[in-house]
């Protein structure tokens, strides 16, 4: 069965902090795609990052990056030094080559308090 | 660039009402899908379509139909509304094939099923 499973439902953290979203997805497959989208509060969904599961290099882009661990199937995301401005719900994906379907995670709202 | 418009943006139905949102993209796609996205939940999928003329199900079809009119538009119909279907409704496409793109999301459209 394919699984995206989002274990913070909400987080806070004050501005300038660091914070990590966690990502657990189960899947039997070998090939997959995980990605991570922002839902800020006006609600259209921003693709973050896209990693395929051959390529476990952790990406850094300004404040944000990315941890693939297939050990642990895990694709974690940190924002250093967090803003105000990235308040809003996070959502990690799972995706596959075969079937065209993309399994969601619950999401992680997140509140950056100035 | 539009990249993937749905309309209408907001909806308000009385219970056995139908109505169809209309959802069409400009980036030449093969994939279309609709979501819905209600509190707690994440993105769960309804249909999607892999390419013109094919439609699949997804994890929540019941109570919903589709269409997809050619390779730019994908339409989601109600045919008896119900206030359970009372969600946010997100259009996306990606570019599938040899690899599996990002999900491209239309603005969304939130209905109310009275």
């Amino acid at each position: 069965a394919q699984k995206v499973t989002q274990a913070q439902t909400e987080i806070s953290v004050v501005e300038k902090e660091d914070v990590t979203l966690d990502c657990v997805y189960e899947t039997r497959d070998t090939t997959y795609y995980l990605f991570w989208y922002k839902q800020p509060p006006s609600g259209e969904l921003v693709f973050l990052i896209r990693r395929n599961s051959f390529d476990e290099q952790n990406e850094i882009s300004g404040r944000y990056s990315w941890n693939f661990q297939k050990s642990t199937s895990s694709f974690n995301f940190t924002i250093t030094a967090s803003q105000v401005v990235d308040s809003a719900v996070y959502f990690c994906a799972l995706g596959f080559l075969t079937g065209n379907q993309f399994y969601f995670g619950t999401g992680t709202s997140l509140t950056v308090i100035p | 660039n539009a990249g993937v418009t749905q309309t209408p943006k907001f909806q308000v139905l009385k219970t056995g009402q139908s109505m169809t949102l209309q959802c069409a993209q400009d980036m030449n796609h093969n994939s279309m899908y609709w979501y819905r996205q209600d509190p707690g939940m994440g993105l769960r999928l309804i249909y999607y379509s892999a390419s013109e003329g094919t439609t699949d199900k997804g994890e929540v079809p019941n109570g919903y139909n589709v269409s997809r009119l050619n390779k730019r538009e994908f339409s989601l119909r109600l045919e008896s509304a119900a206030p359970s279907q009372t969600s946010v409704y997100f259009c996306a496409s990606s570019e599938t094939g040899r690899a599996t793109g990002e999900l491209f999301f239309g603005e969304g459209s939130r209905l109310t099923v009275l």
